[in-house]
């Protein structure tokens, strides 16, 4: 099951330039994680932020959360072609039955930065 | 930093055929295991949670009969995807939960191809 949707699906974007990407879930959470994936590959985790956080920083990277919204967002500033791949945000849902976490994904936005 | 290695790389099968995928915690013990499944330019869908010892956790629609999960240790989970047919060709990944602020650490993935 899939906790949300992200926008955009798809940007494509020159080196240098900002690119926003925005993802929005259902419900309540603990925290939220982004999460980037080249092509093929595994997921790399790049940053959480807790609920009781509304912004948080590292490197170029720069997370927002809006918890009335149920949404957040992840900026990276002056992109570069090594930024292309595909960002995910991910919750954590709680398993009662199972006692345990599940980590969720949305629909993921696919970045392209060209030279 | 924890790693959790995900063999083989890439399968192709013939249908019909049993393939088995293995993910293994290298520095670390993982209780916990979670399988997930991605088609192309889609997210990730959880498919299962492995729990070492004992019977794994299968999401609403995911075939336990199909998709066969094994936790006999702490360090190893098996994904055996039975009488694979083309349907079932896919990227495979496993992924462990890592304490805050690390998030889960995933495999590399294991891209599956029925003929």
């Amino acid at each position: 099951s899939q906790q949300g949707e992200e926008d955009p699906q798809a940007l494509s974007i020159q080196e240098g330039e900002n690119a926003t990407m925005n993802c929005s879930y259902k419900t309540s959470i603990n925290n939220l994680q982004w999460y980037r994936q080249n092509s093929g590959r595994g997921l790399v985790h790049l940053i959480l932020i807790r609920s009781n956080e509304r912004e948080k920083h590292s490197g170029r990277l720069r997370v927002t959360l809006d918890t009335s919204k149920k949404s957040s967002s992840l900026l990276i500033t002056a992109s570069r072609a090594a930024d292309t791949a595909s960002y995910f945000c991910a919750t954590v849902v709680f398993y009662l039955s199972g006692g345990y976490n599940k980590l969720i994904f949305g629909a993921g936005t696919r970045l392209a930065v060209h030279p | 930093g924890a790693v959790v290695s995900q063999h083989p790389s890439r399968v192709i099968c013939k249908s019909g055929t049993s393939v088995k995928i293995e993910c293994r915690s290298l520095d670390f013990q993982a209780t916990t295991m979670f399988w997930y499944r991605q088609f192309p330019k889609q997210s990730l869908m959880l498919m299962a949670t492995s729990n070492e010892g004992s019977k794994a956790t299968y999401e609403q629609g995911v075939e336990k009969d199909k998709f066969l999960i094994n936790h006999a240790s702490l360090t190893l989970s098996t994904l055996t995807v039975t009488s694979a047919h083309p349907e079932d060709s896919s990227f495979y990944i496993c992924s462990a939960r890592l304490g805050a602020p690390s998030g889960y650490t995933f495999g590399s993935g294991t891209r599956l191809t029925v003929v």
